[in-house]
């Protein structure tokens, strides 16, 4: 079946543009991620999403960043007033329920802001 | 605070060696540890998850471990190939939703 999506591939912005990403997570997942990886840095855990309860968005770095999840499916993340330090990969994960379940990755957003 | 730590950095080894990478965490209290791959530019690709109850889990040439007690996991790769050639990370879940991951190991695998 199809995996996780993710979409655009890359988005160059400019700085103090509004960016909106995108992820289509594995039908049936109902547990989905974002991380933020930096150029030379480890993955960061931004927000997740179970179900229809409420997200937990501790790992959001400022509150330029959003996200919501529409229908349990699609998940959009938003970032607004982009900055040049928001430049990185955007990773999108999903996995069944709880994350004691085994996550799978999209292939991520490169975001360049100049 | 768990934190997860990958050793060595980096790898360099020729075709057909058999290796082990090394992940350690500092908090035994873990539902399950997984070992993702990471090509250049791309996603991360799941290769094994090891629940907290499980010592090993094997795929192939792949074959990891988890010691809970001691905060280590390897993940041991035989007869390396070329193809090998990736960042592998590991990334350990405390409960809830957060994942911690390591900073990876680059493999170089030479033909």
């Amino acid at each position: 079946g199809a995996g996780v999506s993710q979409s655009p591939s890359n988005k160059v912005t400019e700085k103090g543009k509004d960016v909106e990403l995108r992820c289509d997570p594995i039908s049936g997942h109902t547990a989905l991620y974002w991380y933020r990886q930096s150029l030379g840095q480890g993955l960061e855990f931004l927000i997740y999403f179970q179900g229809n309860s409420a997200p937990d968005k501790s790992g959001l770095p400022s509150d330029r960043f959003s996200a919501e999840r529409t229908g349990g499916s699609v998940s959009t993340l938003t970032i607004q007033r982009t900055q040049q330090e928001d430049s990185a990969v955007y990773l999108c994960a999903s996995s069944l329920a709880r994350s004691y379940h085994e996550q799978f990755f999209g292939p991520g957003t490169r975001l360049t802001v100049l | 605070k768990q934190e997860v730590t990958q050793i060595p950095a980096a790898l360099s080894v020729p075709e057909g060696e058999n290796l082990v990478l090394n992940c350690s965490f500092t908090d035994s209290a873990i539902y399950n540890l997984q070992w993702f791959r990471q090509d250049p530019g791309k996603g991360l690709t799941s290769l094994l998850l090891i629940q907290s109850s499980q010592r090993e889990q094997t795929s192939g040439r792949l074959n990891a471990s988890l010691d809970k007690s001691s905060g280590r996991s390897t993940l041991y790769i035989a007869a390396s190939q070329p193809g090998d050639s990736a960042t592998y990370l590991c990334a350990v879940n405390t409960g809830g939703f957060k994942t911690i991951f390591g900073a990876g190991t680059r493999l170089f695998v030479k033909a």
